[in-house]
């Protein structure tokens, strides 16, 4: 159980395009997600905190209207990032939990492999 | 931002052997902690988890301890296999519900 799906696994676009990234709970409801991305060789770095029918709370240095969260449902959240750029390029991940917070673990998609030409 | 490692240090164990990762986390406040194992192009993979009440918490052929003093946690791996080779994470729970994750181990496997 605690699957989280992500879609897609890799995407190549140009320059000042935008690209959309699917998360989406399986077999359990989210009402909170979390986004994270990750460069090479380095740690997970949380980008932003997705909320079920309100806005998303992002963490410090995260442009907001770079990367748009949108969380419709109560299993998914889609990340789009706008106009972007080769420093984008990055591995981009998103989790959620079925159960309590601060109790129980944080389950990952496979991640979305971005790569910006 | 916040942990942001730059380079992934290494530990390398012969197969069968025991290995031991370390972590140190940053906040004192934080009452939970989990080990992820990633592997090369893949999500974090859960392992085991330990709530701040406990100091240690046993799996199959994993450990984990919590010395809460020096807030350090380490993740010990019996009996090594090379399914086992990634890089091991360990996050800990902070303030409005958010997963901060440790620099990460590269473990290394050989036969």
């Amino acid at each position: 159980g605690a699957v989280v799906s992500q879609h897609p696994s890799r995407v190549i676009c140009k320059s000042g395009t935008s690209v959309k990234i699917e998360c989406r709970s399986l077999d359990f409801q989210a009402t909170t997600m979390f986004w994270y991305r990750q460069f090479p060789k380095q740690s997970l770095m949380l980008m932003a905190t997705s909320n079920e029918g309100s806005k998303a709370t992002y963490e410090q240095g995260v442009e907001k209207d770079k990367f748009l969260i949108n969380h419709a449902s109560l299993t998914l959240s889609t990340l789009t990032v706008t106009s972007a750029h080769p420093e984008d390029s990055s591995f981009y991940i998103c989790s959620a939990r079925p159960g309590v917070p601060g109790n129980s673990p944080l389950h990952f998609g496979n991640g979305t492999r971005l790569t910006v030409t | 931002g916040e942990n942001v490692g730059l380079h992934l240090p290494t530990l390398s164990v012969q197969e069968g052997d025991n290995s031991i990762i370390n972590c140190a986390y940053s906040n004192s406040a934080s009452d939970y902690f989990i080990w992820y194992k990633q592997e090369s192009g893949k999500g974090p993979q859960f392992i085991i988890d330990i709530r701040s009440n406990m100091d240690k918490r046993q799996g199959q052929r994993v450990t984990v301890l919590l010395n809460k003093t020096v807030k350090h946690l380490s993740l010990q791996i019996a009996a090594t296999q090379p399914g086992d080779s990634a890089v091991y994470f360990c996050a800990e729970n902070m303030k409005a519900d958010k997963l901060i994750f440790g620099t990460g181990t590269r473990l290394q496997v050989f036969p």
